[in-house]
């Protein structure tokens, strides 16, 4: 019965690649996030939907590609690997937007381009 | 922008210590104020959270208190265990510029040894 899931946790490719990441929480939550944690384990937000509508698309370049098929779903794509994209990709979602929500995270993808 | 500092790290303790973790924050508007721990190879979770001036979280033997004249949120726990060995996240959501977004800071990594 896990809340927030990603898969998958470990994703080794090459640059250039196209890759994608998939994350579903079954909390009935409206809003889904995606962070990046760099390799000092410092966190950014790059993108939130809500009710499937993109309403937070930070500085981040257009190779990345969030994707929200359903409430319970967002995925992330993104294109033409970069070294600079290895980091772990956090997803998380909360109720809503109000300020009191709180945000429950998955476990992570590494990303490890070589 | 909004922004949330933390003591430097790393902190290494003995077992049954004292553990304070300073969490100072920017932000305007009445944000919300978390605490999220990461363990070794995982997600994030929240340990705590207070959503208002005056507010006291607390979890698992941890506590933090919003205080807004000295706009901080340290975490306390009197008597440390091995299993809180781990990184510590302060953050916020809910500022005036921040909107529903988790701005988090550096984290602490906390190691205690037997």
């Amino acid at each position: 019965d896990t809340a927030v899931s990603q898969t998958p946790k470990y994703l080794v490719t090459q640059m250039g690649n196209d890759k994608s990441i998939k994350c579903e929480q079954n909390l009935g939550h409206d809003t889904m996030y995606w962070y990046k944690q760099d390799s000092k384990k410092f966190l950014k937000i790059m993108f939130s939907y809500n009710n499937k509508e993109l309403i937070i698309n930070e500085t981040v370049p257009n190779r990345f590609s969030p994707k929200s098929p359903d409430k319970a779903h967002l995925n992330l794509h993104i294109n033409s690997l970069e070294l600079g994209d290895s980091a772990v990709y956090f997803c998380a979602s909360s109720q809503g937007l109000g300020r009191t929500d709180t945000q429950y995270f998955g476990p992570g993808t590494r990303l490890t381009v070589l | 922008g909004d922004s949330v500092t933390q003591m430097e790290g790393p902190v290494t303790l003995s077992e049954e210590a004292f553990l304070t973790i300073n969490c100072t924050y920017t932000a305007t508007g009445y944000p919300s104020l978390f605490w999220y721990v990461q363990y070794p190879g995982e997600g994030l979770q929240l340990l705590l959270k207070a959503t208002k001036a005056d507010d006291k979280g607390s979890n698992k033997g941890f506590e933090a208190t919003y205080r807004k004249e000295t706009t901080s949120f340290h975490l306390e726990k009197g008597s440390v265990q091995v299993s809180d060995s781990a990184v510590y996240f302060c953050a916020l959501s809910g500022g005036e510029t921040s909107g529903s977004r988790l701005t988090f800071g550096e984290g602490t990594q906390l190691t205690v040894n037997p």
